[in-house]
């Protein structure tokens, strides 16, 4: 089945701990990215990558990292968490030729 | 950079028609809908490309005026199933970010 994966779907932490979201799609897709999103604020662009090793700055990448070292795979990184990055996350993929960007299950993070 | 969507949300009856409009300060290469249903994941609509035809399906379709960078998406004989957010989503270019607009509640009544 074609699928986005994300784990954990729920997390709650506490600032300043270090935090790895998985992301993974099946798809052989070149592009991925990542979102949050928060009431009244709509979905907002973290990170997007083009294909391997090649990754770009979202709408708000600020303390946010991400790598692209195979297609499949693209994990968001939060170094030092705040309470302000409380939010629901989705990993999305899609084929450069097509544009229709699969979206993953969502992540949803707490910071305390 | 962030489009505006209006209306912010609508009530329909079933079978009546909405339009949500999407616009840009900047010029636009593509236009993406989505519709996102409570608790679940946006799931995608449909693209319109710069210099592309208005696309469709079933009874949504869109169009896409790059003079105005405005899209429109067309809602006809609304169903049950439509209900839920609408996001609209730009590209200046290919390759570039993605920006979502705040969204559009669209409920749909019996």
């Amino acid at each position: 089945e074609a699928q986005v994966t994300q784990n954990p779907r729920y997390l709650i932490t506490v600032t300043g701990k270090k935090l790895t979201v998985t992301c993974s799609q099946n798809m052989n897709h070149e592009y991925m990215s990542w979102y949050r999103q928060d009431p009244g604020l709509g979905l907002r662009q973290i990170y997007y990558s083009m294909n391997v090793e090649v990754t770009d700055k979202g709408d708000v990448p600020e303390g946010y990292k991400v790598s692209r070292k195979e297609k499949r795979n693209f994990p968001l990184i939060l170094e030092s968490p705040s309470p302000n990055q409380t939010s629901l996350y989705f990993c999305a993929s899609s084929s450069i030729e097509t544009y229709e960007q699969y979206f993953g299950p969502g992540t949803r993070l707490t910071v305390t | 950079q962030q489009p505006v969507q209006s209306p912010q949300a609508v009530i329909l009856r079933e079978g009546e028609d909405a339009v949500i409009n999407c616009s840009s300060s900047k010029a636009l290469y593509s236009v993406h809908w989505y519709r996102q249903k409570h608790g679940e994941a946006p799931v995608f609509l449909m693209i319109l490309l710069k210099g592309g035809e208005q696309k469709g399906h079933d009874k949504i379709s869109a169009s896409f005026n790059e003079k105005k960078q405005q899209s429109s998406l067309y809602l006809t004989a609304s169903q049950l199933s439509y209900s839920g957010t609408y996001f609209c989503g730009t590209e200046i270019d290919s390759g570039y970010a993605l920006n979502f607009g705040k969204g559009t509640s669209l409920l749909v009544t019996p």
